[in-house]
């Protein structure tokens, strides 16, 4: 059975600052996603992630996929309270597995 | 383009009763899926209908049931209603049920009294 660990579950990072958030999962997959949830939101996509090595980046965000480590990333640069949010990422294998989610405060 | 719309976006239920979603997808979006969304379980995908057809179900009980229309617009169907079934419900959309990318819509919260 897939499952998806995201890491960490909470995060609360000054303005300015770089981090990164953690998607393990367990079996081989042709996609992944990260997403954004607002509070009391539905979820935006942020990101598809197609193959080993993919790199993706919109403003802030820059994702990453290393498929053979069963490993993405999403790098937060010179956080902003805009960034707020609790991100998630997704595995395809044939439906989406969600991980647990990061919720990600940002302050001043 | 008008995106997923969901309705009701909210509903108050009480155990035992029966309630059914509703998802039209994006204009010539023939996939769909339902997910579930709780404070202890996450995000669950529920199933996933094509051109009418289930493809795919999650781990849930047989009271979660769904249908596709011919316009594919989509329900769910939560019959016997318990506690644990308070969820927000979200439904996706997307071209063709291989495609890259799922559009979601707003959601409809429904607590179980």
């Amino acid at each position: 059975e897939l499952k998806v660990e995201q890491n960490p579950l909470f995060l609360s990072m000054q303005e300015g600052k770089n981090y990164t958030i953690y998607c393990n999962y367990s079996t081989t997959s042709d996609r992944l996603y990260w997403y954004r949830q607002d509070p009391g939101k539905s979820l935006e996509s942020l990101f598809v992630l197609l193959s080993n090595g993919a790199v993706k980046q919109e403003g802030r965000l820059m994702a990453s996929l290393d498929t053979k480590a069963r490993l993405s990333t999403l790098h937060i640069t010179a956080a902003v309270h805009d960034l707020s949010a609790t991100y998630f990422c997704a595995v395809d294998n044939g439906k989406l597995i969600f991980g647990t989610g990061t919720r990600l405060q940002v302050f001043p | 383009k008008a995106g997923v719309t969901q309705t009701p976006r909210y509903l108050i239920k009480t155990r035992g009763q029966q309630v059914t979603l509703s998802c039209s997808p994006i204009s010539g979006h023939r996939s769909v899926s339902w997910y579930q969304q709780t404070p202890g379980q996450g995000l669950q995908f529920l199933f996933e209908y094509f051109s009418e057809t289930q493809r795919n179900k999650g781990n849930f009980p047989g009271r979660f049931s769904g249908r596709q229309f011919s316009n594919s617009r989509s329900e769910m169907n939560v019959s016997t209603l318990e506690l644990g079934d308070s969820a927000l419900y979200l439904c996706a959309s997307s071209l063709v049920a291989w495609a890259e990318t799922q559009y979601f819509g707003p959601g409809t919260r429904l607590l179980v009294l």
